[in-house]
């Protein structure tokens, strides 16, 4: 089973690019979220999604879009990158009120 | 908003010695989760707690749902050089759930 799957795994980007960061899961989980860490910090959530078509803002929103057109497919963009973004970034998955799994994130890099 | 506030903020032990954690919350939980994350990977869930007063294990592993909803502890028996890394509580109300800033295991060689 594949899972969660993230990509790119690595990515650096100048200030002021755009770019989107690819999340699947195959688990038919209808509930999907977006979270950054950053070093000596717990996972803060940016964006969630209780099912396709619908989203909603979490802790950390700014300057992150997300859209949900199939229950599969969770992307997350960048409109205009900035150093404050240089993050990890993990998406998980879950069914409602269910356990949430992980991707292996992505590690972005903000010049 | 809601905080959970977990605590040690790091730990080094020595290889054998048990360890203890845990988190506490202004707010009331319905579910409390226990994550381990190793370097350059995504949390992975060791424990699961879903009643108040629920005692659940898995292998060394021991966590307790706090019977005011608003706590929970995990403890590690008898460590081993296989669980170094950052241990997260988290805890949901609703769909979102609210994660500890974690507590690094180091074991002292």
């Amino acid at each position: 089973n594949a899972g969660v799957t993230q990509t790119p795994k690595f990515q650096v980007l100048k200030t002021g690019q755009s770019m989107t960061l690819q999340c699947a899961q195959d688990m038919n989980h209808e509930y999907m979220s977006w979270y950054r860490q950053d070093p000596g910090m717990g996972l803060r959530l940016i964006h969630y999604s209780v099912g396709a078509g619908i989203t909603d803002q979490g802790e950390v929103p700014n300057g992150y879009n997300v859209s949900r057109s199939t229950t599969e497919d969770f992307p997350l963009r960048l409109l205009s990158a900035a150093p404050s973004q240089t993050s990890v970034y993990f998406c998980a998955s879950s069914s409602p009120g269910g356990v949430q799994y992980f991707g292996p994130g992505t590690r972005l890099t903000v010049l | 908003g809601q905080q959970l506030n977990q605590s040690p903020q790091s730990m080094f032990i020595q290889e054998g010695e048990d360890v203890s954690m845990n988190c506490t919350s202004s707010s009331i939980f319905n579910t409390w989760l226990w994550y381990k994350q190793d370097p350059g990977e995504g949390p992975v869930l060791l424990i699961a707690l879903y009643k108040a007063g629920e005692l659940t294990s898995n292998g060394r592993l021991t966590a307790q749902f706090g019977i005011t909803r608003k706590d929970s502890f995990l403890n590690i028996s008898a460590s081993i050089p296989s669980d170094v890394g950052i241990y997260f509580c988290a805890g949901r109300s609703n769909y979102q759930l609210i994660w500890g800033a974690g507590t690094k295991l180091i074991i002292k060689p």
